[in-house]
Parts: structure tokens; sequence; C-alpha cells
């Protein structure tokens, strides 16, 4: 049973635009969500999170929201650059399991010039 | 800090063969993360520790499988014998009890013939 997924492998944006990143999960007892960027060849990094009492936190370009009735959170980026080309994984954890985060399979971003 | 540090990048063997993959966390970080990418499962979690002790190794997926931290500088994840169906990126990651970001090292891609 996947508890976390991300039901789009690829979405491709034209730099300047706006790129939207879903995530779904399935286990409401998760209480922490994070979001984590890979490039090629390198391990993932974290880039944003949300904590489940929130929902909207924001940093920079990057911002991440939460609707727990229908758990789905969804990265925005704006302004897409050609850098954020990558792979964007979301992750989610409860507090019985500190530090134990559940990975969705990723979906690659591709910012076109 | 030099960051999440694992070791070798790369390695290739043959079916059978004993593969010892090493990896130094993050100076003061307690907890510490075994995963496994793959194609066909993404990014899984085979087992975590908390101040070199294994909390939950419910992610590994044999007994041909096994994962050490002697010391607070140092884990060992070893497969033996090693199959074909081992080959994957296999990433360390570190993190601070109570943080919820983890950090992860380069990862090293294993490759069974």
């Amino acid at each position: 049973d996947q508890q976390v997924k991300q039901n789009s492998p690829s979405l491709s944006v034209q730099e300047g635009r706006i790129s939207i990143l879903n995530c779904d999960y399935t286990n409401s007892m998760f209480d922490y969500f994070l979001w984590y960027k890979k490039y090629p060849a390198e391990g993932p990094t974290f880039l944003i999170s949300i904590s489940s009492i929130k929902d909207k936190n924001e940093d920079g370009r990057f911002t991440v929201f939460l609707n727990k009735s229908a758990k789905h959170l969804s990265l925005h980026i704006v302004p897409s650059q050609p850098g954020d080309s990558a792979v964007y994984f979301c992750a989610a954890r409860f507090g019985t399991n500190a530090g134990k985060s559940t990975f969705g399979d990723g979906t690659t971003l591709t910012v076109k010039p | 800090d030099a960051g999440v540090i694992q070791s070798p990048r790369h390695e290739v063997t043959e079916m059978g063969q004993e593969v010892t993959l090493r990896c130094k966390p993050i100076s003061g970080h307690n907890s510490l993360f075994w995963y496994r990418q793959t194609m066909m499962r993404g990014l899984e979690l085979l087992i975590y520790f908390n101040n070199n002790v294994p909390i939950d190794d419910s992610g590994m997926p044999e007994d041909r499988f096994s994962a050490k931290m002697p010391n607070a500088s140092f884990s060992t994840l070893k497969i033996q014998p090693s199959e074909p169906r081992d080959s994957a990126v296999y990433f360390c990651a570190s993190s601070l009890a109570g943080v919820n970001e983890q950090f992860f090292g380069p990862g090293t891609r294993l490759t069974v013939l």
C-alpha cells in the first residue's frame, strides 16, 4: 500500500510560468510533509516543508499548500527557472516515528527556456 | 561541513559476491537512514538508526541485507550474497532527532551482474 503518491511522473513548463506539483496521501496520521529536490547523480536535498496545523507555507519562489480534508498537497514554483529542472519528491511523516519519512515516487520537472 | 559521505560512489560486482556500502553522517546528527532507489519501487526506506540503535528495519528486503552502526560517525549496509535484483542506487541520510529535514549523501550506484 503506497501511502504517498505522486501521480504525475513528469511535468514540463515554460520558463517564467508556474509549476504545480501534486502529492496525495492516504494516512491521516501524517503530521508533517516535506518536498525534496533531486538532481541527477546527487542525493535529494530538502526544499520546503509544512506542518499539518498549517495550510500554506511560502519560501521565496516556492509555496506548499496542504488540504487535509482531501489528503492532498501541492508545490507551486513561481516563476519557474531552467535550474528548477529536477526530480521532486513529496515525503510525509508522523510523530510516533520521528525522523522516518515515507516518500512518493517523484515527479520529473522540466523547465524549458 | 562536508555533508553526508558515502563510499564507494559506484560498485560493480558479480552475483553471489558480498557488497559493503559505507556512510559517514554529518557530525552531530543522531539519526541515520538507509534508502534504496529503483525505477520500480521508487525511494524506499530500508532501515534507520537513532543514537546508533536500529529503530525500524522493516524495509530491509531479506536476510541477505544487514546494517550496522558501530559508532555515531559510521554505518555500513551489507548485502551477502548479492543478486542482480539488488542493483539500485543506495542513499544514506542523516538528521538531528526532532528535526524533520534529512540530509542525503550522493548515493552509491550498485550494479550486480
